[in-house]
């Protein structure tokens, strides 16, 4: 079964610092992986996926991630951090079989202070 | 605004009510979703539509829940008999089927029941 960890509930960071929020995996197979972010009572927003290739994804506002396929990591990164970057933030997978579902894990909430 | 969206955006009822949710997915998209979001979690997969076709249900989805997609557009997500476990942000989302599809979301129905 597929399965996300994010064992950080809540990331601090100050503004302009480096931020890093943490993601691990467990699929069968190879996996599809992806990031959204979530605002206070809104959808979910697609950050960036990782497919195949290059391990370094780069997408959305800034954010890239790095996929670790020995440390079944996919670790969201910004070289610096806006105080508009507070939000929720989730890692989700999906396998290559014919089932579509995304897996999401329980979120990590970042908080940017200025 | 050609994303994804739901309506209502907020439904409150009473116990043994019965709701029903509107998606309507980005225009080109013939896969559609429902998730389900509690509060403190991620959303949790429902049920997957390829077109007008429902090919996959969860556990989660009991029998008092019916999803449709009648002619392959919108969908409509119904729950029979509320109870208060069924209270939850209900998102819907989309994507075109290719080998790298990413699922875009909606802003979601938040269902509160008395």
């Amino acid at each position: 079964a597929q399965s996300v960890a994010q064992p950080e509930d809540q990331v601090n960071v100050a503004e302009g610092n480096p931020l890093t929020v943490k993601c691990t995996y467990s699929v069968s197979g190879n996996p599809y992986l992806f990031w959204y972010v979530q605002y206070p009572n809104r959808g979910l927003q697609f950050l960036l996926k990782y497919i195949t290739g290059d391990n370094l994804v780069k997408g959305s506002y800034g954010f890239e991630a790095e996929f670790n396929k020995s440390q079944t990591s996919f670790h969201l990164k910004k070289p610096s951090a806006l105080v508009s970057d507070s939000a929720l933030y989730f890692c989700a997978v999906r396998d290559h079989t014919g089932f579509q579902k995304l897996v999401f894990g329980t979120g990590t909430r970042l908080l940017v202070s200025p | 605004d050609t994303g994804v969206s739901q309506d209502p955006r907020h439904k409150i009822t009473k116990r043994g009510q019965n709701v029903t949710f509107r998606c309507d997915p980005i225009s080109e998209h013939n896969r559609l979703y429902w998730y389900r979001q509690t509060l403190g979690q991620g959303p949790e997969f429902l049920t997957y539509f390829q077109n007008e076709a429902q090919l996959e249900k969860s556990r989660l989805l009991s029998d008092r829940f019916s999803a449709e997609r009648p002619k392959g557009s919108f969908s409509t997500l119904e729950i029979q008999r509320t109870e208060q476990g069924d209270s939850a942000m209900y998102l819907c989302a989309s994507s075109f089927r290719d080998n790298q599809e990413t699922q875009y979301f909606g802003p979601g129905t938040r269902l509160l029941v008395l």
